[in-house]
């Protein structure tokens, strides 16, 4: 049973544009979201958090955004440039009976840029 | 580099052996968590230490184990590898013992490729 689902296992998209990376859970007892990003051969890279008093946490070019009506969060990069190509995971945490707050992790998304 | 170190960063092994998988946190950090990485998978949560106690537990084997020592190192120990062992493990670590808004800091990862 999966908490926490990217539905999208790739997205390609044209340097200088908008990439929307898609993250949706199940849990409504997680209360902090955190994106990473991976390269190939390395660990994964904190990005950006968001906890679910908020509705939107901006850094830089990243932009995060939860709709907790709808159990989604979306991952916005603008504007996305050939760097940024990698894996993105969603994550999830808690303070719930059994959870220790550990963070629950999506599949990811394969983010391309291209030049 | 996110201060978490990793060794050894590739292992190769036969099925029915024992390796043992090292891992030093950020300085500072009291937690460790250990993640698997298999084909296609998101990160799966194995186990968690906190200041050298056992936090919290995952998916974990029961022919897996880990421990965390007095300088916070942690070990995460295979045995009886199957086949299906093959994977990237990937140690994290954080300031706190778990629990919402506690960014976790993750290493390069040990590949385990069981032949």
């Amino acid at each position: 049973d999966q908490q926490v689902k990217q539905n999208s296992p790739s997205l390609s998209v044209q340097e200088g544009r908008i990439s929307i990376l898609n993250c949706d859970y199940t849990n409504s007892m997680f209360d902090y979201f955190l994106w990473y990003k991976k390269y190939p051969a390395e660990g994964p890279t904190f990005l950006i958090s968001i906890s679910s008093i908020k509705d939107k946490n901006e850094d830089g070019r990243f932009t995060v955004f939860l709709n907790k009506s709808a159990k989604h969060l979306s991952l916005h990069i603008v504007p996305s440039q050939p760097g940024d190509s990698a894996v993105y995971f969603c994550a999830a945490s808690g303070r719930y009976g059994g959870s220790q707050g550990n963070l629950i992790f999506g599949k990811g998304t394969k983010l391309s840029v291209k030049p | 580099d996110s201060g978490v170190t990793q060794t050894p960063k590739h292992l190769i092994t036969a099925t029915g052996q024992r390796v043992t998988l090292r891992c030093s946190p950020r300085s500072g950090d009291l937690s460790v968590y250990w993640y698997q990485q298999s084909l296609d998978q998101g990160l799966q949560f194995l186990i968690q230490y906190y200041n050298g106690e056992e936090r919290a537990k995952g998916n974990i084997l029961e022919r897996f184990s880990a421990q965390q020592f007095p300088d916070l190192h942690s070990e995460l120990n295979l045995s009886s590898l199957e086949l299906g062992d093959s994977a990237l493990y990937f140690c994290a670590s954080s300031v706190e013992a778990g629990g919402s808004y506690n960014e976790q800091f993750f290493g390069p990862g040990t590949r385990l490729t069981v032949l």
